[in-house]
């Protein structure tokens, strides 16, 4: 079974530059999290999808972060402009909602931006 | 409100030391599950248990087992005979049931490392 996928891994950006992340769950996951991990601090949730619905997205930075996850698969992570404290890895995840196994997150590898 | 608080932010032991990771809690809700996750060098989180609010009995799977004790509001875990490959950053994350899913927070974190 494929994991979850990420892309970039790395990323480097001056601030006030724009930077896109990308996520593609495991097959069958309905929903799909973005998670901010700030070094040395556990995982923040930014905003969470149920199919292609935003279900929480209270601790997402709207003026400068937006995200989509079209058709309930895919996902993408936007900021614009980024400013320095935006440095961290975005971690993309994702759970079945009912069953065996509910609630339990896979996680990417994450993707590690860097705003000089 | 939900809240998990690790209070220890790193432990160091040498090998087949035992090692015990603290985990605190906070909910509102009757029904909720908690978990643990490895988070090695590499970077991806890595689940290693789930726990629902209903079930108190403690687990034991091979050199891990873990505590749960509600009237505490802890769900702590036990690493036995520790070793080297054990290096990692553990956190402690708590969902509870929600529109579209689970919301699902994590502690900051316990670093531990393990020395030859």
């Amino acid at each position: 079974e494929a994991g979850v996928a990420q892309s970039p891994r790395y990323k480097i950006i001056e601030k006030r530059q724009s930077v896109a992340f990308w996520c593609n769950p495991i097959s069958g996951h309905a929903t799909l999290y973005w998670y901010q991990q700030i070094l040395g601090q556990g995982p923040k949730l930014l905003i969470q999808f149920q199919n292609n619905g935003v279900v929480d997205d209270s601790q997402l930075p709207k003026d400068r972060f937006s995200a989509e996850r079209l058709k309930g698969v895919d996902s993408t992570l936007k900021i614009q402009p980024a400013k320095l404290e935006d440095s961290a890895v975005y971690l993309c995840a994702s759970s079945l909602v009912w069953g065996q196994g509910a609630g339990e997150l896979f996680f990417g590898e994450g993707s590690r931006l860097t705003v000089l | 409100a939900q809240k998990v608080t690790q209070a220890q932010t790193e432990i160091s032991v040498v090998e087949k030391e035992d090692v015990t990771l603290d985990c605190v809690y906070e909910t509102r809700d009757t029904t909720y599950y908690l978990f643990w996750y490895k988070q090695p060098p590499s970077g991806e989180l890595v689940f290693l248990i789930r726990r629902n609010s209903f079930d108190e009995q403690n687990e034991i799977s091979g050199r891990y087992s873990w505590n749960f004790q509600k009237s505490t509001s802890s769900f702590n875990f036990t690493i036995t005979a520790s070793q080297v490959v054990d290096s990692a950053v553990y956190f402690c994350a708590l969902s509870e049931v929600a529109t579209g899913g689970f919301k699902t927070i994590f502690g900051a974190g316990t670093r531990l490392f393990v020395k030859a």
